[in-house]
């Protein structure tokens, strides 16, 4: 069974900066490109990132480019995102996202909450 | 970067209802179209992909078309599980943008 656990959420003032992570398992973590997802209280879904099975692809939305990481440790099946120079508009839900050319973004986490506040 | 319209960004129809929800492309994205649901306070769901490919256990009563730039996704009999907002997706090339979102409720 696939299973997606997003783990790091929490309460930063604005400007901080916090590492979110997702823990993978059922699938073959290393041959599968990943996306992060977030949707703001109230809010749309917003693409954030991706990252190809082997991290040779990377790419960022516009709104976070320069501020946010993307990365990923195969041999620990966890996918990462280092979130920096924090702004309230970053306030969300995180989602990992399973990708895939034939089924995109098919299995989700259950999301970890980002609250940026002062 | 591509744009995804969706529309409208609201209905309300009746049970048993077919319900047509609209995504257009700024661009062309070929059939690289996704269609998700996501039910309130739950993770999306995805619905549809390639365009017009349901995924496995969504109820034949949803289906999608289109390529290009212009895309549908149907409810042929609306029932009241399906109250959610639907969103569409590009997944040709990054950014992989959505839709702003459709929410669907019963009259």
């Amino acid at each position: 069974e696939v299973q997606l656990v997003e783990s790091g959420g929490g309460l930063v003032q604005p400007g901080g900066s916090l590492r979110l992570s997702c823990a993978a398992s059922g699938f073959s973590f290393s041959t599968y490109s990943m996306n992060w997802v977030r949707q703001a209280p109230g809010k749309g879904l917003e693409w954030v990132s991706d990252i190809s099975g082997s991290s040779s692809t990377i790419d960022y939305a516009d709104s976070v480019k320069g501020r946010f990481t993307i990365s990923r440790d195969n041999a620990k099946n966890s996918l990462y995102l280092q979130m920096n120079s924090l702004r309230d508009e970053d306030t969300a839900v995180y989602y990992c996202a399973r990708d895939s050319p034939l089924q995109p973004n098919r299995y989700w986490g259950q999301g970890t909450l980002v609250t940026v506040s002062s | 970067d591509i744009q995804m319209t969706q529309s409208p960004s609201s209905l309300s129809a009746s049970v048993g209802d077919r319900v047509t929800i609209t995504c257009r492309a700024s661009q062309g994205i070929s059939i690289y179209l996704a269609w998700y649901q996501q039910k309130p306070g739950k993770v999306p769901k995805l619905l549809i992909y390639a365009a017009s490919t349901l995924q496995s256990g969504v109820p034949s009563r949803f289906s999608g078309s289109g390529s290009g730039t212009d895309f549908t996704l149907t409810i042929s009999s609306l029932q009241p599980e399906d109250v959610a907002t639907y969103y569409c997706q590009k997944y040709n090339s990054a950014p992989q943008t959505f839709g702003q979102g459709t929410k669907v409720e019963i009259k």
